[in-house]
C-alpha cells in the first residue's frame, strides 16, 4: 500500500520560514494537498493541487511537489500557525494521509 | 450556511454497531464525492471510506473493509457510515468531509466530528 512520510516535528522562530516535507514513491506524479489542524478543531485545507491556496488562506502558505517529495512552506511564520499539518494524496481509489507534523513556533 | 454536521457517535461494546450520520447544508450535496476520515485520540488522520455523488462508486480502507458500510441519501442531504464488529482500535473521532469537483481539489469542507468509543 502507498505510504506518505512526514517528519514528526518541525520548529521555527517567529518570522522565519518553515518547511514541512512529505515523501512518497513518485509523489510528484500525484496531486498533493495539505491540511492544518489545531487542537480540538477539524482540519482545514491550506493547499490543494500541489500549490494552490483556497480562498481565505494567507499568502504565506505555499506548496510544491516534485520527484518523491512535496513541501509545504510557511513564510514569515506566525504564532497562530502552530498546529499539526498533514499531507494527503490519492492512490488510485484510495486516499492516503501522511502521519502528520507538529509545527512549533518558538 | 455551508456546513457538515455529524451525529450518532457514542460508547459501544466490542463487537457492537453504530450508524454515524453527516447532514449537509448550504450546497448541492449530490454533486460531491464524500468521505469519512477518523482520528484516534492523540493520533493522526486516517482515511476510512468514500462515496461518489450518485452513490455509484465506493471505496474503503483495508482496515475497515467488510465491517463498515458507507452510504448516502441525497434526498435527505445525508451521508452515513454503518460501523459494525467494532474493536478497541476503532475508537476515534469520525469526521465527514467534502471532496472538490476536480482531481486534486482536496477536502474543502469538514464536519466537527463525532466520537466513537469502543470499550466494555
Amino acid at each position: 500500500s502507498y505510504e506518505l512520510t512526514q517528519p514528526p516535528s518541525v520548529s521555527v522562530s517567529p518570522g522565519q520560514t518553515a518547511s514541512i516535507t512529505c515523501s512518497g514513491d513518485k509523489l510528484g506524479s500525484r496531486y498533493v494537498c495539505w491540511y492544518q489542524q489545531k487542537p480540538g478543531q477539524s482540519p482545514v485545507l491550506v493547499i490543494y493541487q500541489d500549490d494552490k491556496r483556497p480562498s481565505g488562506i494567507p499568502e504565506r502558505f505555499s506548496g510544491s511537489n516534485s520527484g518523491h517529495t512535496a513541501i509545504l512552506t510557511i513564510s514569515g511564520t506566525q504564532a497562530m500557525d502552530e498546529a499539526d499539518y498533514y499531507c494527503h494524496a490519492w492512490d488510485t481509489t484510495i486516499v492516503v494521509f501522511g502521519g502528520g507534523t507538529k509545527l512549533t513556533v518558538l | 450556511e455551508v456546513q457538515l454536521v455529524e451525529s450518532g457517535g457514542g460508547l459501544v461494546q466490542p463487537g457492537g454497531s453504530l450508524r454515524l450520520s453527516c447532514t449537509a447544508s448550504g450546497f448541492t450535496f449530490k454533486a460531491y464525492w464524500m468521505h469519512w476520515v477518523r482520528q484516534a485520540p492523540g493520533k493522526g488522520l486516517v482515511w476510512v471510506a468514500r462515496i461518489k455523488g450518485d452513490g455509484s462508486s465506493i471505496s474503503y480502507a483495508d482496515s475497515v473493509k467488510g465491517r463498515f458500510t458507507i452510504s448516502r441519501d441525497n434526498d435527505k442531504n445525508t451521508l452515513y457510515l454503518q460501523v459494525s464488529s467494532l474493536r478497541a482500535d476503532d475508537t476515534a473521532v469520525y469526521f465527514c468531509a467534502r471532496d472538490g469537483h476536480y482531481s486534486g481539489d482536496g477536502f474543502d469542507l469538514w464536519g466537527q466530528g463525532t466520537m466513537v468509543t469502543v470499550s466494555s
